[in-house]
């Protein structure tokens, strides 16, 4: 079956430019979560859903940045007035619940550059 | 301090050799753990997860969770070069968030 997808793959912007970014969950999944990784690092928790609404995002940087799943399956990050440092790939997973069991499955990212 | 820590370097091992990763947590209240592989320019994939003291093992790989000593390990036997990837170390705080460790790449040399 289809798994995450994420679109675009790639986005180029200039600093202070908006963005969205869109994540389409595997059908059924209940959860979904964004993470930001930076070139060498593991991936950085940002926000996660559950259902339409936001369990938590106390990994959001600023409040630059913001999330929303409006009808509980496609997600949208946006992220106003971009910077430089905003730059890396955006992942999104999604699983089936929040059980500390869940296989969460990501997408293949969008690779995010600010000039 | 970060949640979950992988200190190693690059890791180079012969073809049919073991390959051993590990990783330490400073959240005692995490739950569960996962090592995903993620090769070059992909996105990360699960490989083996684990919640109980002691070891998990799923094919060519075995992971060991100790909890006391708030550690974690992957042992990779008979490494092949597809296993050419990072590995990241991965825990669970709460809500299923991932707190993930930076990566550890792993060379399997033919």
């Amino acid at each position: 079956g289809a798994g995450v997808s994420q679109t675009p793959s790639n986005k180029v912007t200039e600093k202070g430019k908006y963005v969205e970014l869109r994540c389409d969950p595997i059908s059924g999944h209940t959860a979904l979560y964004w993470y930001r990784q930076s070139l060498g690092q593991g991936p950085e928790f940002l926000i996660y859903f559950q259902g339409t609404g936001a369990a938590d995002d106390s990994g959001l940087p600023n409040d630059r940045f913001f999330a929303v799943r409006p009808e509980g399956s496609v997600s949208t990050l946006k992220i106003q007035r971009t910077e430089r440092g905003d730059s890396a790939v955006y992942l999104c997973a999604s699983s089936l619940t929040t059980g500390g069991w869940d296989e969460q499955f990501f997408g293949p990212g969008t690779r995010l550059t600010v000039l | 301090q970060k949640e979950v820590e992988q200190n190693s370097g690059p890791l180079s091992v012969p073809e049919g050799a073991i390959a051993s990763l590990n990783c330490t947590y400073s959240d005692r209240g995490s739950q569960s753990f996962f090592w995903y592989r993620q090769y070059s320019g992909k996105s990360p994939e699960l490989i083996m997860f684990i919640y109980s003291n002691g070891d998990k093992e799923d094919g060519r790989f075995t992971a060991q969770l100790n909890k006391a000593s708030q550690y974690v390990s992957l042992l990779i036997r008979d490494s092949q070069p597809s296993d050419s990837a990072t590995y990241l170390c991965a825990g669970t705080h709460g809500n299923n968030r991932l707190a993930f460790g930076k990566g550890n790449q792993v060379v399997v040399i033919p």
